[in-house]
């Protein structure tokens, strides 16, 4: 069955550093990824998507992926993390396509400390 | 955003009794989808629908029905709600072709 991992429940980064969000996947086939982020008390915010091509794919508030096949992964990144991208970030699978129901990671909490 | 509404956006009822949450769509989407986020094990799906009329069981289905009579609605009822069911429940929409979920703002349910 697919599943997502995402090996770190929580994270604290200094602001103005570099982060790294980890979400390792199970799938048999190519599959189409995402990342999510949370807000205290909001829904879920689409960061960015990878579906085919370039494995580098970017997404909005300066957010990036990568997709590594070799590795079964799809890290999040971003150069300069700011306060105010203290959330929870979500790493999701298409379970099936037909119907593009997903399936998420546990999330990861990201506290940035001033 | 996308046009996604859900209501109530908070909710606290008894055990045993009947729960009905409600998500609504402006955008005309085809797929609608019902998941629980609970700490710890991220949002799990329950149900979703393809169409009017049209709907699957997800990963955590027993406990709860759905129904779709419209495009824009997908209802989610508890018939008879447990502490268990106590969560934050999402709404969210997908179009044909795009494999890509929008989500409504959650809906907040505490059952005592």
């Amino acid at each position: 069955a697919q599943s997502v991992t995402q090996p770190d429940i929580h994270i604290t980064v200094s602001e103005g550093a570099s982060l790294e969000l980890r979400c390792n996947y199970s799938y048999g086939a190519t599959p189409y990824l995402f990342w999510y982020v949370q807000s205290p008390g909001q829904g879920l915010q689409l960061l960015l998507k990878y579906f085919s091509g370039d494995t580098l794919v970017q997404g909005i508030k300066g957010f990036e992926a990568e997709f590594k096949r070799s590795q079964s992964s799809f890290n999040l990144r971003k150069p300069s993390v700011h306060w105010s991208d203290a959330a929870e970030y979500f790493c999701a699978v298409v379970l099936n396509s037909g119907y593009s129901t997903l399936t998420f990671g546990k999330g990861t909490m990201l506290l940035v400390s001033p | 955003d996308a046009g996604i509404t859900q209501s109530p956006r908070h909710k606290v009822t008894e055990t045993g009794t009947p729960v009905t949450l409600r998500c609504h769509q402006t955008e005309n989407h085809r797929y609608m989808y019902w998941y629980r986020q609970d700490p710890g094990h991220g949002l799990r799906l329950i149900h979703y629908s393809y169409g009017v009329k049209d709907t699957d069981k997800g990963e955590v289905s027993d406990g709860y029905s759905v129904s779709r009579s419209k495009t824009e609605d997908f209802l989610l009822t508890l018939e008879s709600a447990t502490s268990s069911q106590t969560s934050v429940y999402f709404c969210a929409i997908s179009d044909i072709g795009t494999d890509t979920q929008y989500f409504g703002p959650g809906t907040r349910l505490t059952v005592l």
